[in-house]
């Protein structure tokens, strides 16, 4: 397996509160995303970073923001959680070569109440 | 703008039986093509993908697809399924210039009964 973990595995938090989500790989891999993944609506991509402070948004990304100071770490924030925002979120990763194909890490599920 | 369709919520064979889950897909240029698997509880797993050459790609767990550019299809394919193949399938496409990304589709629950 690609050494990708994620911190925590598992989280409830309050409507309102901060929450950051980390994303670490050993794989020194250029390419780090993060998805949400609800029923219905497959895999959606928040935000992802092509390299360190390099960082663009994607399908779903209001209410998150992301931060990638080193390589190996990528950090997600939901900046004051909702109970929309209720999900599993997985991190990939992926080289800069080839197809890009993405390797996931383990997943978070958290639980905004 | 690139998307991708898995007609099928749910796909049922029987096991020893060829299996086939269904995937279309929409991009401006030339598309890079993948299929996930996910098992239950736990995370993604690349099994194989499409960047250009040979039509038929073969990937791991005994998968293979084949990459029609005329239907815009890329459908995944076993010989002979096993029950332990049941598990969540999803496709995914990306324009070969825009690396960071990709879309999914929603995915398709694949049962392989004994």
């Amino acid at each position: 397996d690609a050494g990708i973990t994620q911190s925590p595995r598992h989280k409830v938090t309050e409507t309102g509160t901060p929450v950051t989500l980390r994303c670490h790989q050993t794989e020194n891999h250029r390419y780090m995303y993060w998805y949400r993944q609800d029923p219905g609506h497959g895999l959606r991509l928040i935000h992802y970073s092509y390299g360190v402070k390099d960082t663009d948004k994607g399908e779903v990304s209001d209410g998150y923001s992301v931060s990638r100071s080193k390589t190996e770490d990528f950090l997600l924030t939901l900046e004051s959680a909702t109970s929309s925002q209720t999900s599993v979120y997985f991190c990939a990763i992926s080289e800069s070569t080839g197809g890009y194909e993405q390797y996931f890490g383990p997943g978070t599920r958290l639980t905004v109440t | 703008a690139q998307s991708v369709a898995q007609p099928e919520d749910q796909v049922n064979v029987a096991e020893g039986n060829p299996l086939t889950v269904k995937c279309t897909y929409s991009v401006s240029g030339n598309p890079y093509l993948f299929w996930y698997v996910q098992y239950p509880n736990r995370g993604l797993q690349f099994l194989l993908k499409y960047i250009t050459g040979d039509n038929l790609v073969k990937g791991s767990y005994g998968f293979e697809a084949e990459f029609n550019k005329s239907q815009t299809s890329f459908h995944l394919k076993k010989p002979s399924a096993l029950v332990s193949d049941s598990a969540l399938y999803f496709c995914a496409v990306r324009e070969d210039t825009n690396a960071g990304k990709s879309t999914f589709g929603d995915g398709t629950t694949l049962t392989v009964k004994p």
